[in-house]
């Protein structure tokens, strides 16, 4: 099994549509979770932080589920510059000698239609 | 502040040449991280700095590359020989610590033929 799969899409969606993004981790030990946003032939950029209560930030809304160890991105009203790539980030916590683990997906990629 | 810098942006080289990436990261970032991204494995962390210290390098994918941190404003990652699979896009990113969002670089497009 992957570390960190996501559905690598790509999802095309009308402008004002809602669309989520769902991405399942293998480590139960991990602790902390992201969502990068990527455009294209660009730099990955943080987009938000994944709390376990869930979070929100404008349109955009990430849950938790430790238990069935999966991680969720809600964007509502899309809009055209949202098409990008999302990539879903996993800190898989000590490795060897303190070491951390932070893992990507390969990302999901949203397309917004006018 | 000016960002994570790389250099070059683009990098053409041929199959046995020698190639080394530059990164300076946000000043007073303590962290310096190597990626490297294909279409085919995606995003992978190759090695990371704390305090100029390499920190984990089992990303590292081979003896053929190598990665120093000679001071706090300066990193580079080298790969000698270089072969056609090494082609990728190669990002440094810089943060406070690991739990505080990672600030990439533009990437540096290396293509080997």
């Amino acid at each position: 099994r992957k570390e960190v799969e996501q559905d690598p899409g790509p999802f095309n969606v009308p402008e004002g549509a809602t669309v989520a993004f769902n991405c399942t981790y293998s480590n139960s030990a991990s602790q902390s979770f992201f969502w990068y946003r990527q455009d294209c032939r660009k730099e990955p950029k943080l987009l938000m932080s994944v709390y376990s209560s869930g979070n929100e930030d404008g349109r955009f809304t990430a849950q938790l589920n430790r238990a069935s160890q999966y991680i969720s991105l809600l964007i509502r009203d899309s809009k055209l510059s949202d098409s990008a790539t999302y990539l879903c980030v996993v800190n898989m916590g000590a490795g060897r000698a303190g070491s951390y683990q932070l893992t990507f997906g390969k990302g999901t990629k949203l397309s917004v239609i006018p | 502040d000016a960002g994570v810098i790389q250099s070059p942006r683009h990098e053409v080289t041929e199959m046995g040449q020698e190639v080394t990436l530059r990164c300076k990261p946000i000043s007073g970032h303590d962290y310096l991280f190597w990626y490297r991204q294909t279409m085919m494995r995606g995003l992978e962390l190759l090695i990371y700095f704390n305090n100029n210290v390499p920190i984990d390098d089992s990303g590292m994918p081979e003896d053929r590359f190598s990665a120093k941190m000679p001071n706090a404003s300066f990193s580079t990652l080298k790969i000698q020989p270089s072969e056609p699979r090494d082609s990728a896009v190669y990002f440094c990113a810089s943060s406070f610590d690991t739990e505080y969002e990672q600030y990439f670089g533009p990437g540096t497009r290396l293509t080997v033929t």
